[in-house]
């Protein structure tokens, strides 16, 4: 499976602390997005990068690309309160169907 | 704001019975995607349109079929429903057939199946 897996499945900290997620996958990929979910709400789109590009940066965001290692992580700088969300990494494959497989998602609580 | 409307929010329905979820795309998008999203199975990718024709077909049961009509917004057809269809349906837009661009998510329709 091309899924990616998000990892950890939940992190808890304090507001004004940095947080990172990871997420690893296992096929070749054109791109890597991260997404946010508030609860029971639709996603929204973060950061795209492409498989050629190593790091990118959005505001207190920071990504960062390891195809050698079909790795990803996500930097968030001096969390907030409305930080807390859950965060998806999606992938699309290379070759075979394609379609943007999304992980299980990191569950990121902000407390205040 | 998205700028994608999926209707309706929410739905409850019986075991067997059939349902059709809404989604208009945000202005000059041509792909719709739609997703399943439950608590074990995560986010499904169902199946993508671009254009009126479909493009790429995922985890969909043959119980569902969707379509996207000439002024691009799409439906999702539920057939046969049972307990487990109960989930959070997304709809997604974007303006290619590819994914080099971000998808842009509604706020999704809430089904509960009884």
């Amino acid at each position: 499976s091309q899924q990616g897996e998000e990892d950890p499945q939940a992190l808890s900290i304090q507001e004004g602390e940095n947080a990172t997620m990871n997420c690893s996958y296992k096929t070749s990929i054109n791109n890597l997005q991260w997404y946010r979910q508030n609860s029971g709400r639709g996603l929204v789109h973060l950061i795209l990068i492409r498989s050629n590009e190593r790091e990118k940066h959005s505001g207190r965001l920071r990504v960062t690309l390891d195809t050698s290692k079909k790795s990803s992580s996500l930097l968030i700088t001096a969390s907030r309160a409305a930080d807390t969300a859950s965060y998806f990494c999606a992938t699309d494959a290379i070759q075979g169907a394609q379609k943007l497989v999304f992980g299980q998602g990191t569950r990121l609580t902000i407390n205040p | 704001d998205s700028g994608v409307t999926q209707t309706p929010k929410h739905l409850i329905t019986a075991t067997g019975q059939r349902v059709t979820l809404r989604c208009s795309p945000r202005s000059g998008d041509l792909s719709v995607y739609w997703y399943q999203q439950s608590l074990d199975q995560g986010l499904q990718f169902l199946i993508q349109y671009y254009n009126g024709e479909e493009r790429a077909k995922g985890n969909i049961l043959e119980r569902f079929s969707a379509q996207q009509f000439p002024d691009l917004h799409s439906e999702l057809n539920l057939s046969s429903l049972e307990l487990g269809d109960s989930a959070l349906y997304f709809c997604a837009s974007s303006a290619r057939s590819s994914y080099n661009s971000p998808l842009h998510f509604g706020n999704g329709t809430r089904l509960t199946v009884t």
